[in-house]
């Protein structure tokens, strides 16, 4: 299993500005992911990063609006960028652990979001 | 890409009752598994179950991957059971985890 410790928990931002939302696990992962939530709705997966390459975003997400870093094995951030109303949402990070082909999610406690 | 899909949507349970959730995926997974999502957002992993039999408390689940469907199984339902389930799937460790539309749950005193 996995720890993973996010921050901040929630935050309520003001249209316009940004958020950094962090993401620290307790080993060493190869990639990291980052989902969001809609009010209501089920996990969109936004993008996927590996450290020491750009991030694999999915269709709909684009780096401008959700700049991703990943400077170590442990470690990654999602920035929210020029937020609107929309954007309000619960973030989360995620890994997976593979042991003899069977692979496990785990998800930080998320991040709830909202922009007024 | 798999498509997941959940029953009920919704479901109001007396505190007590007994209550199947399903789960039916489009194609095989090598990965299933159940989470429940608290009134705070988080996502607490319940079952990895790719197939078979669990049992954890109140809770079981049975996949038939055969048949690309799962059960999760909440006997004595509680009021802290509220929130919402999820069944997750991929088919190979390097697919992104597929999540189903959930199923909302209200467990009344």
């Amino acid at each position: 299993s996995a720890v993973i410790s996010q921050k901040p928990s929630r935050d309520i931002c003001q249209r316009g500005t940004s958020l950094t939302i962090q993401c620290q696990v307790d080993s060493q992962v190869t990639m990291m992911f980052w989902y969001r939530q809609q009010p209501g709705q089920s996990l969109t997966l936004i993008a996927t990063a590996n450290q020491g390459s750009e991030a694999t975003y999915e269709s709909g997400f684009v780096i401008d609006k959700f700049p991703i870093s990943r400077p170590n094995l442990t470690f990654s951030t999602l920035t929210v960028s020029n937020m609107s109303p929309e954007d309000s949402s619960i973030y989360l990070c995620s890994v997976q652990f593979t042991v003899a082909m069977n692979t496990e999610a785990f998800f930080g406690q998320g991040t709830r979001l909202t922009v007024v | 890409g798999i498509q997941v899909e959940q029953s009920p949507p919704d479901l109001i349970l007396q505190e007590g009752a007994n209550s199947t959730l399903r789960c039916n995926f489009s194609d095989s997974v090598n990965n299933l598994q159940w989470f429940h999502q608290n009134p705070w957002g988080q996502l607490i992993n319940l079952f990895y179950i790719p197939s078979g039999t669990k049992q954890n408390g109140r809770l079981s689940a049975t996949t038939v991957a055969t048949e690309r469907y799962s059960l999760l199984y909440i006997s004595s339902s509680q009021t802290t059971d509220s929130g919402v389930y999820f069944c997750a799937g991929l088919k190979t460790s390097y697919d992104k985890v597929i999540f189903g539309p959930g199923t909302s749950l209200s467990v009344i005193p």
